[in-house]
C-alpha cells in the first residue's frame, strides 16, 4: 500500500540552524501539509499546499518558515533560522483530493539545541 | 477555550469492554476525522466523516452536526488498541484541520 514516507526519522539542530524536512507524499496525491507536535501537546495545522503553491498558513508558519515541492516528487518545509521553539515532531500529509482523506508521514522528530 | 474538545482525556479499560471517546467543536465543519497515534509517534487516519455513521471493523464513528458532536466506539477493545485517539475538524471554508488534544486509551488484559 503506497505511504507518505519523511526524512530523516531524527535531526538534531543548534540554534540559528538551517535545516529542511523532507517528505515524498503519495504518488497521485495533490494536497500536501505540514503540521507539528510540541512533546506534550496536540497536533497543529502549519501549511497547506496545493497546485504549487501555499493555499493556507497558520499564524505560526512564519517568515521563518518556506515549503517548496522542487521535483514533483519531494515535498520540503525548510525553517531558516531554527529557536529552540521550533524542537517538535514535523508530520507531512497528502490526500488526492479535496473531499479525501488525509494519509500522514511517520514524522521527523526535531531536536533544536 | 479549544475549538475541539475530547472527553475523556485518559481512558482504562479491561480486554473485551465497549469504549467510547468523544469530541465536541465548537465551529462550523465541512468533515471530522479521527486518528490514532501509537506511542512511536505515527498518525494514521481511521474515519473522515461529514453526517451519519461509519464502521470499520471493530471501530464506529458516528456524527451529529446539529449538536456538533462526534463519537468513536470501540468494541470487544484489545490491548492493540492502546494508543491516543484524535479528533479533528476540518474547519468550513478552509483545508485547516483543528486538533483536538486527544484521548489516551490504554486497555490490559
Amino acid at each position: 500500500e503506497p505511504e507518505v514516507t519523511q526524512t530523516p526519522s531524527h535531526q538534531v539542530t543548534q540554534m540559528g540552524q538551517e535545516v529542511i524536512l523532507r517528505c515524498v507524499p503519495i504518488s497521485n496525491h495533490l494536497y500536501f501539509y505540514w503540521y507539528r507536535q510540541i512533546l506534550g501537546q496536540k497536533v497543529e495545522f502549519l501549511v497547506s499546499f496545493y497546485n504549487n503553491e501555499i493555499s493556507e498558513k497558520s499564524e505560526i508558519f512564519d517568515d521563518q518558515f518556506s515549503v517548496e515541492r522542487p521535483d514533483g516528487s519531494n515535498f520540503t518545509l525548510k525553517i531558516r533560522s531554527t529557536k529552540l521553539e521550533d524542537s517538535a515532531m514535523y508530520f507531512c500529509a497528502s490526500k488526492r483530493d479535496r473531499d479525501y482523506e488525509q494519509y500522514f508521514g511517520p514524522g521527523t522528530r526535531l531536536t533544536v539545541t | 477555550k479549544n475549538e475541539v474538545e475530547q472527553s475523556p482525556q485518559n481512558l482504562t479499560a479491561q480486554e473485551g469492554e465497549f469504549i467510547t471517546i468523544n469530541c465536541s467543536y465548537s465551529v462550523g465543519i465541512s468533515a471530522l476525522h479521527w486518528l490514532q497515534q501509537h506511542p512511536g509517534g505515527g498518525i494514521v487516519s481511521l474515519f473522515m466523516l461529514s453526517s451519519g455513521k461509519k464502521k470499520h471493523g471493530r471501530l464506529i464513528a458516528t456524527i451529529n452536526i446539529q449538536e456538533k458532536h462526534s463519537s468513536l466506539h470501540i468494541t470487544a477493545s484489545h490491548p492493540r488498541d492502546s494508543a491516543v485517539y484524535i479528533c479533528a475538524v476540518r474547519r468550513a471554508g478552509t483545508d485547516k484541520l483543528i486538533f483536538g488534544t486527544g484521548t489516551r486509551l490504554q486497555v490490559f488484559p
